[in-house]
């Protein structure tokens, strides 16, 4: 079946330092692939995606390149800020019968940004 | 352009009673997808439906149910509720006819069973 694996958290960083997130993947044919963020309290909010080998999602500072030979997705900023404390999940759409496609999360990653 | 909405936000049950949740998708949307979150989890995969149908189920019991109403609003149902069914539950609304199939979520409804 498909997985998603994302490196485990806490992550705590200062202000303006770099991020990366890893996460890897498990999927049979060719997924999309996708940022989740979840601030304390809410839903989830699509950060950003990339639907076919080498495209590179992007928004608000973020980035992800989908690697086919690496199954990778690793999410990256190059200057984090207070306000992008939150819960970061990996997760991939794949087709999974009678016109449905599925999404399929990782645990999860926590970060904390300090100032 | 309102979008996925949920209600109610939170919930508290005793074990053994029912409970019921309702998702309204985001405008030009006609399939529901229902996850359950757990505390510091992912969230798992329940169920979608389409056309008033269920099209696809995660690895959940018969317990939890559902519906979608010609609207395509759904509802989740879930009976004889155990302590471990404490959890997020979102709903997330897409529609047909895209290869990637984006989902828009709702906030989530908090259930607390005791």
């Amino acid at each position: 079946g498909n997985s998603v694996t994302q490196m485990e958290g806490p992550v705590t960083l200062s202000e303006e330092a770099f991020l990366t997130i890893n996460c890897t993947y498990t999927a049979t044919g060719y997924p999309s692939l996708f940022w989740y963020v979840q601030y304390p309290g809410e839903g989830l909010q699509l950060l950003l995606k990339a639907t076919k080998a080498d495209d590179k999602g992007s928004n608000k500072g973020f980035e992800a390149t989908y690697r086919k030979e690496t199954t990778s997705f690793h999410l990256e900023k190059g200057s984090v800020q207070v306000s992008d404390s939150a819960v970061y999940f990996c997760a991939l759409s794949a087709y999974s019968g009678a016109g449905s496609y599925q999404l399929t999360f990782g645990k999860g990653t926590k970060l904390s940004v300090i100032p | 352009d309102a979008g996925v909405t949920q209600s109610p936000t939170h919930l508290i049950k005793t074990r053994g009673q029912q409970v019921t949740l309702r998702c309204s998708p985001k405008s030009g949307h006609d399939t529901v997808s229902w996850y359950q979150q757990a505390l510091g989890q992912g969230p798992q995969f329940i169920f979608q439906y389409y056309e008033e149908e269920e099209r696809q189920r995660g690895n959940f019991p018969d317990r939890f149910s559902g519906h979608q109403f010609p609207n395509y609003s759904s509802e989740l149902n879930v009976n004889a509720l155990l302590l471990g069914d404490s959890a997020l539950y979102l709903c997330a609304s897409s529609g047909t006819g895209y290869r990637d199939n984006e989902q828009f979520f709702g906030p989530g409804t908090r259930l607390t069973v005791l």
